[in-house]
């Protein structure tokens, strides 16, 4: 079984700088996805950026990136220039790629609060 | 609005009771999957459904049970409750392909007294 873990319960970092929130997983596929998802205070899950494991491009969402290190089993998540609005709980998430009848819900990691001073 | 509907938002009830939550997903959707977040806890995956027919168990209890109608609707039924019961049950529908993760719903805060 996969497993998805999120070392830093909780960051801070000040408003319009950048941070970095770490994940890794583990997993003997070869072929799956990989997610961040918001939780605000509304406790809405927004999906911030995703990651297909057979591209080796980081993928980009405006002020958020990724660092995918597929060898290392790395999926970290920079946001630059944070915002207040940025304050929540994230959660690292991984998906099998593999097709067919079996499951294929999503692994979440404990999750990381992240904290934006002004 | 994110597409996917859940109700009741709020649901309060007492020990030993039965609930029901509901979940429309979002048009074209065929998978639903029910997750239940306690206050300390991450997500936990209870179940997914696939056109009607159950697709996977996660770390669902005996007293806990679901379904998918025809109309691609789910239920989530919590029965004998308890107070660690309480929590937010969140109800996502899959986009295709696979790739793009889930669409979750607003979410049922369940409170158990």
């Amino acid at each position: 079984a996969q497993t998805v873990t999120q070392s830093q319960p909780e960051m801070s970092v000040q408003e319009a700088e950048t941070v970095t929130l770490s994940c890794t997983y583990d997993t003997s596929e070869s072929d799956y996805y990989l997610f961040w998802y918001k939780q605000p205070p509304s406790r809405q899950m927004i999906l911030v950026i995703r990651q297909e494991a057979y591209k080796q491009q980081n993928a980009t969402e405006n002020r958020f990136s990724v660092n995918f290190q597929k060898a290392a089993k790395s999926f970290s998540l920079k946001i630059s220039d944070s915002q207040l609005g940025d304050a929540a709980m994230y959660f690292c998430a991984y998906r099998t790629g593999l097709s067919g009848g079996g499951a294929d819900g999503l692994t979440f990691g404990k999750g990381t609060h992240l904290i934006i001073q002004p | 609005d994110s597409g996917v509907t859940q109700t009741p938002k709020h649901l309060i009830t007492a020990t030993g009771q039965r609930v029901t939550l509901r979940c429309s997903p979002r048009s074209g959707d065929l998978s639903v999957y029910w997750y239940q977040q306690s206050l300390d806890q991450g997500l936990q995956f209870l179940i997914q459904y696939y056109n009607g027919e159950e697709r996977a168990k996660g770390n669902i209890l005996e007293r806990f049970s679901a379904q998918q109608f025809p109309d691609l609707h789910s239920e989530l039924n919590l029965s004998s409750l308890e107070l660690g019961d309480s929590a937010l049950y969140f109800c996502a529908s899959s986009v295709q392909p696979r790739a793009y993760g889930y669409t979750f719903g607003s979410g049922t805060r369940l409170t158990v007294v």
